[in-house]
């Protein structure tokens, strides 16, 4: 089985700065996906980014990218010139790859605030 | 292309009543998902199903939780008996049957029922 885990629960940044989320996970898959997804207190869920993990290039969504390290089963997700609007819980999430759809797996999630 | 659809938003159920949760997915998505929340956690996946099949319900509690996807009409998320314990929040997502490429496994989520047990 596999499993999700974001050691940082709280962070607090100042607006404009960068700040970096962790994850990490344990599969013995060597196909799948990872995903950044965001929570503002709507609790609408949010997609922020993508990861295939056959990609060795790290995925980049604006002010939005990640650092992937395979073989460290490391996947964290960095914030450049941060917003009042990013402050949210952000999940970090795995997916299986192949056979066609399948279950998210979640960590426990990140409370990030940015003050002004 | 209207999205993911929820109803209702927020539920409140005494002790001993049954919820229903419906999702609707988006149009031309043929895969639903159901996914628990409770508070201060992550999403915890319960079951996937398509049309008028469930595919994977190794989440789903063993008793008094119950999903369908009928070949018409939404998804139903069904608890029987609720407890005190089941408050929280029930997010569905769905995805397309026939995936395009890798963007295409993304999973889109509607907004939750927040269920409350008193």
């Amino acid at each position: 089985a596999q499993t999700v885990t974001q050691s940082q629960p709280e962070m607090s940044v100042q607006e404009a700065e960068t700040v970096t989320l962790s994850c990490t996970y344990d599969t013995s898959e060597s196909n799948y996906y990872l995903f950044w997804y965001k929570q503002p207190p709507s609790r609408q869920m949010i997609l922020v980014i993508r990861q295939e993990a056959y990609k060795q290039q790290n995925a980049t969504e604006n002010r939005f990218s990640v650092n992937f390290q395979k073989a460290a089963k490391s996947f964290s997700l960095k914030i450049s010139d941060s917003q009042l609007g990013d402050t949210a819980m952000y999940f970090c999430a795995f997916m299986k790859w192949g056979g066609g759809a399948q279950k998210l797996v979640f960590g426990q999630g990140t409370r990030l605030t940015i003050n002004p | 292309n209207a999205g993911v659809m929820q109803n209702p938003r927020h539920l409140v159920r005494r002790r001993g009543q049954e919820a229903r949760l419906r999702c609707s997915p988006m149009k031309g998505h043929s895969h639903v998902y159901w996914y628990r929340q409770l508070p201060e956690e992550g999403l915890k996946f319960m079951v996937y199903l398509q049309k008028e099949n469930i595919i994977d319900e190794s989440g789903m509690p063993k008793e008094r939780f119950s999903a369908e996807f009928p070949k018409e009409g939404p998804s139903i998320l069904r608890i029987q008996q609720v407890v005190r314990g089941d408050s929280a929040a029930y997010f569905c997502a769905s995805s397309p049957l026939f995936p395009k490429d890798s963007a295409s496994y993304e999973q889109y989520f509607g907004p939750g029922t927040r269920l409350t047990v008193t």
